[in-house]
C-alpha cells in the first residue's frame, strides 16, 4: 500500500542550527502539506504546496521556515535557525486530488536543545 | 469560539463496548470530514472520510455528520484493546483553488480495557 515516508524519525539539534526534514509523498499525489504537533497539543497546519509553489501558510510559518520540492519525489521543510519552541512532531501529508483523503507520514520528532 | 472542539477525554471503556466520539465545529464552510487514529508518537492514520450529512459505515466504524448542527461523530462497535489510541477529527472547506488544509480537533484519548 502506498505511504508517505519521512526521514529522519528523530532529530536532535542545537538552538540556532538549521534542520531539513524530508518527506517522500505518495507518488501520484499533487498536493503536499506540513503539519506540526507540539507534545500534548493538537495537530496544526503549517503550509500547503501545489504546482511547485506555496498555496497557503499559517502564522507559524514565518521567515525561518521554507519548503522545497527539489526533485520529482522529495518534499522538504527547512528551519533556518531553530528555537526551543520549534520542538515538536512534524508531519508531512499528501493528497491526490483536491478535498480527497489526506495521508500522513509517521512524523519526524524534532528536539531543539 | 474555537473552530473545532473535541472533548479530550480520557475515555475508558471495557472491551466490546460501543464507543462514541464527537466533534463540533463553528465554520460552516467545512464540507469534508475525516477521522484519524493516532498512536503515541506516530502519524495520524486515516479511518473515515465523509463529505455529506448522514452515516457512513466501514466495518466496526460508523461516521456520522450533521451539518445543520455542525456536529460529527465516530462510533466504534465491539471495541477492542487494539483500538486504544487518540482519535482526531479533522475537517476542510470546499474553498476551491489549490489549498485544502485540515483543521483538527485536539483529539480524544481512548483506552479499551480487556
Amino acid at each position: 500500500e502506498p505511504e508517505v515516508t519521512q526521514t529522519p524519525s528523530h532529530q536532535v539539534t542545537q538552538m540556532g542550527q538549521e534542520v531539513i526534514l524530508r518527506c517522500v509523498p505518495i507518488s501520484n499525489h499533487l498536493y503536499f502539506y506540513w503539519y506540526r504537533q507540539i507534545l500534548g497539543q493538537k495537530v496544526e497546519f503549517l503550509v500547503s504546496f501545489y504546482n511547485n509553489e506555496i498555496s497557503e501558510k499559517s502564522e507559524i510559518f514565518d521567515d525561518q521556515f521554507s519548503v522545497e520540492r527539489p526533485d520529482g519525489s522529495n518534499f522538504t521543510l527547512k528551519i533556518r535557525s531553530t528555537k526551543l519552541e520549534d520542538s515538536a512532531m512534524y508531519f508531512c501529508a499528501s493528497t491526490g486530488q483536491p478535498n480527497t483523503e489526506a495521508f500522513f507520514g509517521q512524523g519526524t520528532r524534532l528536539t531543539v536543545v | 469560539q474555537k473552530e473545532v472542539e473535541q472533548d479530550p477525554g480520557p475515555l475508558s471503556v471495557p472491551e466490546g463496548a460501543i464507543v462514541s466520539l464527537n466533534c463540533t465545529y463553528s465554520n460552516s464552510a467545512f464540507q469534508y470530514f475525516m477521522w484519524y487514529r493516532q498512536y503515541s508518537r506516530k502519524g495520524p492514520e486515516l479511518l473515515m472520510y465523509t463529505y455529506s450529512s448522514g452515516n457512513k459505515e466501514d466495518g466496526r466504524f460508523t461516521a456520522q455528520v450533521d451539518k445543520s448542527s455542525k456536529y460529527i461523530s465516530l462510533f466504534i462497535r465491539d471495541s477492542q484493546p487494539s483500538d486504544s489510541a487518540t482519535y482526531l477529527c479533522a475537517m476542510t472547506a470546499m474553498s476551491g483553488g489549490s489549498n485544502y488544509k485540515l483543521t483538527f480537533g485536539k483529539g480524544t484519548l481512548l483506552t479499551v480495557n480487556p
